[in-house]
């Protein structure tokens, strides 16, 4: 089965840097995806990457797929009190759609300081 | 146009007890997923629904555990004999049709059911 980690595990910024967290497989990623999660609260859907070299940017944060398919970057520019919370990459572990059910890293916990 | 709806977002249930939690796609979503997160842990996969049928039930549990998504209605995940272990959030996804490869769907969850087993 896939495992995909990330990391740092936690990271503590500044309010006003910038930041980059990871995604890493051992195996193809077929489409990854990055949501974000309050405590307590629900996940909310980022970005999806399918294509190997492919990058994708939202307001401040922009996700990048390497050319290997294998590992993932997310980084967030002049980073605000918002951006805390857990980052989870998720990946389908198969190329077709029949079994696309995702498998989730363990989550990255980010804390901005003000 | 309405996300991912679950309920209740609280459950208490006492030890023995069956809990139900009730997952409603997003409109136009054919297919729901059920995920459990226990503390300090990852979001694990438990089954995967389409309409009237079980397409991968690989994680979950062989005993206690069920989920049906019928032709009408909302998913339904149960758990008979609740025990302390069950306490956990779980999180209900929906997504369109999987299209083929190269052409994947976005997986939207919803805001989760809190279980506590007392």
């Amino acid at each position: 089965s896939q495992e995909l980690e990330q990391s740092p595990q936690s990271l503590i910024v500044q309010e006003g840097k910038n930041l980059t967290i990871n995604c890493t497989s051992s195996k193809t990623l077929y489409g990854l995806y990055w949501y974000k999660q309050k405590y307590g609260e629900g996940l909310i859907f980022l970005m999806m990457l399918q294509k190997g070299g492919e990058e994708k940017s939202h307001e401040k944060i922009t996700a990048k797929l390497d050319e290997k398919k294998q590992q993932s970057s997310l980084h967030i520019t002049a980073s605000q009190p918002s951006h805390a919370g857990i980052y989870l990459c998720g990946a389908r572990s198969t190329a077709t759609g029949a079994n696309s059910k995702l498998t989730f890293g363990k989550g990255i916990t980010l804390s901005v300081r003000p | 146009n309405a996300g991912v709806m679950q309920n209740p977002r609280h459950l208490v249930r006492r030890r023995g007890q069956e809990a139900r939690l009730r997952c409603s796609p997003m409109k136009g979503h054919s297919h729901v997923y059920w995920y459990r997160q226990l503390p300090e842990e990852g979001l694990k996969f438990m089954v995967y629904l389409q309409k009237e049928n079980i397409i991968d039930e690989s994680g979950m549990p062989k005993e206690r555990f069920s989920a049906e998504f019928p032709k009408e209605g909302p998913s339904i995940l149960r758990i008979q004999q609740v025990v302390r272990g069950d306490s956990a959030a779980y999180f209900c996804a929906s997504s369109p049709t999987p299209g083929p490869l190269g052409s994947g769907n976005t997986i939207y969850f919803g805001e989760g059911s809190w279980l506590t087993v007392v």
